[in-house]
């Protein structure tokens, strides 16, 4: 049973707009959260992560929203270019494992 | 070099072949990781060496064995494989375990089983 979950295997978006990724998870246990994103034939590269002790994070153009209740998480770029075009993995990890558990990814398609 | 660097890149192997992933950083790390991913999954972590230790094997089946003989490289070695373990194949390495954002990872070895 995955405990991260990417439901969205794609999104495409237009140049300048806000591109919205969304993350679900599952294990209660989960206190830290990362977003990597991958380039094709490389491999994935940290991008930003939030702690469960904040409901935001955010670093340039990119920006995590944490929402504990639900249990999900999203990663907001703003704005969006075409370099930005990749794919976005979730991850999750607990206090006690610290390994993070990953989500299979959204591809993020950003059209000039 | 810097960063995780793998070879090979691509792989194509029989069943019956046995083969190695070769892993190898130069940042001074001192934990090493084996991710699979497959197409449509989650990446998955297969291994974690720490310290040259293993310290983690997520119910690897055993035609995947993994050898660390120092804090910069790492194996994978590869026997009477299935066509489901057609993958890519990631290695990554960190400073000491930690969350995931000190993970760099390697371009992955993409490995076909006909």
């Amino acid at each position: 049973d995955q405990q991260v979950k990417q439901n969205s295997p794609s999104l495409s978006v237009q140049e300048g707009r806000i591109s919205i990724l969304n993350c679900d998870y599952t294990n209660s246990m989960f206190d830290y959260f990362l977003w990597y994103k991958k380039y094709p034939a490389e491999g994935p590269t940290f991008l930003i992560s939030i702690s469960s002790i904040k409901d935001k994070n955010e670093d340039g153009r990119f920006t995590v929203f944490l929402n504990k209740s639900a249990k999900h998480l999203s990663l907001h770029i703003v704005p969006s270019q075409p370099g930005d075009s990749a794919v976005y993995f979730c991850a999750a990890s607990a206090g006690g494992s610290y390994i993070p558990t990953f989500g299979r990814g959204t591809s993020l398609i950003v059209h000039p | 070099e810097t960063g995780v660097t793998q070879t090979p890149r691509h792989l194509v192997m029989g069943m019956t072949n046995k083969k190695s992933l070769k892993c190898e950083q130069h940042l001074g790390h001192n934990a090493m990781y084996w991710y699979k991913q497959s197409a449509k999954k989650p990446l998955e972590l297969m291994f974690v060496y720490n310290f040259k230790e293993q310290t983690e094997n997520n119910s690897v089946p055993s035609r995947f064995s993994p050898e660390c003989p120092n804090s910069s490289h790492l194996f994978l070695h590869l026997h009477t494989l299935q066509p489901e373990d057609s993958a890519l194949y990631l290695c990554a390495s960190s400073q000491d375990r930690d969350r995931g954002n000190g993970y760099t990872f390697g371009s992955g070895t993409r490995l076909t089983v006909v």
